[in-house]
C-alpha cells in the first residue's frame, strides 16, 4: 500500500475552515484516498473518500491534486466538536483482493479547534 | 440498528490469563477486522475476515487467534496474555464488495490492561 505523510498537529479557529494536508506521492492509479477521524478515544469515523475528482459531502470536502500525489481535507466551518485526530489512508479499490481491506492507519494529524 | 458492538469495554488481566474479546455486527457486513491502538499511535491490523469461515493475518497477529463461524460475530482470543498486549482494541466491519462507499464501521473499543 502507498504510504501517507501528514503533519502531526494543527490548530484552527472555531468557525474558520480547517485544511488538513496529506502527501501520498507513491499512490497507484487505482488506489483511493480515504479520510477518517477519531474523536478522543472513540472508534474512528469515516469522513470521505475519492479517486481523482474532488468530492464533497455533508461533513467535508476532499481536494485531490491533478497528479494525485497529495490531497487536502477541508472542514468548511470548524467547530469544537471537530477536535480529533484525522487519518489519511490510501487503499486499493474494493474487490481487488485482501489488500483492499487492510487499511494502514498512521499517526494522523491532531486537529485542535480553538474557541 | 446497533452497528458494531464490542464487549467488554474494559478488562484487566494478569499475565498468562486467557480471554476473548467479542465483536458483533448486525449490518450483514461480510468483512470484519480487529485493530489495536497503543498510546499515541495509529491503529494496527491484527486479523481480518472476508466472510464466514475465512480469516487471515494482519500486521501484528502474534499472540491472537480469531475465528468466523457466523457473518455476525468475530471474536478475538488472547491465549496467554502478556503486558505488551495492553492496548485499546477496535473491531471494524465493512459492507459487501461493490456496495456503498466501502468505509469501515468501528466499534467503541475494548480497553485491555495486562498486569
Amino acid at each position: 500500500d502507498a504510504k501517507t505523510t501528514q503533519p502531526p498537529s494543527m490548530d484552527c479557529a472555531e468557525g474558520r475552515a480547517a485544511n488538513l494536508p496529506c502527501n501520498h506521492s507513491t499512490i497507484s492509479g487505482n488506489e483511493y484516498v480515504y479520510w477518517y477521524r477519531q474523536i478522543h478515544s472513540q472508534g474512528p469515523q469515516y469522513i470521505i473518500h475519492g479517486l481523482k475528482n474532488n468530492e464533497t459531502n455533508e461533513m467535508a470536502s476532499l481536494i485531490i491534486t491533478e497528479d494525485r500525489k497529495s490531497s487536502t481535507l477541508i472542514l468548511p466551518h470548524a467547530t469544537l466538536r471537530d477536535t480529533a485526530v484525522y487519518y489519511c489512508i490510501v487503499r486499493p479499490p474494493r474487490g481487488s483482493g485482501a489488500g483492499s481491506y487492510q487499511l494502514t492507519f498512521g499517526k494522523g494529524t491532531k486537529l485542535s479547534v480553538i474557541p | 440498528n446497533a452497528g458494531v458492538t464490542q464487549t467488554p469495554k474494559f478488562q484487566v488481566l494478569k499475565t498468562g490469563q486467557s480471554m476473548t474479546l467479542q465483536c458483533a455486527q448486525d449490518m450483514n457486513h461480510e468483512y470484519m477486522s480487529w485493530y489495536r491502538q497503543d498510546p499515541g499511535m495509529g491503529l494496527r491490523l491484527i486479523h481480518y475476515s472476508v466472510g464466514a469461515g475465512i480469516t487471515d493475518q494482519g500486521e501484528v497477529p502474534n499472540g491472537y487467534n480469531v475465528s468466523r463461524s457466523t457473518t455476525e460475530d468475530f471474536p478475538l482470543r488472547l491465549l496467554s496474555a502478556a503486558p505488551s498486549q495492553t492496548s485499546v482494541y477496535f473491531c471494524a466491519s465493512s459492507p459487501p464488495s461493490g456496495r456503498a462507499t466501502g468505509e469501515l464501521f468501528f466499534g467503541e473499543g475494548s480497553r485491555l490492561t495486562v498486569l
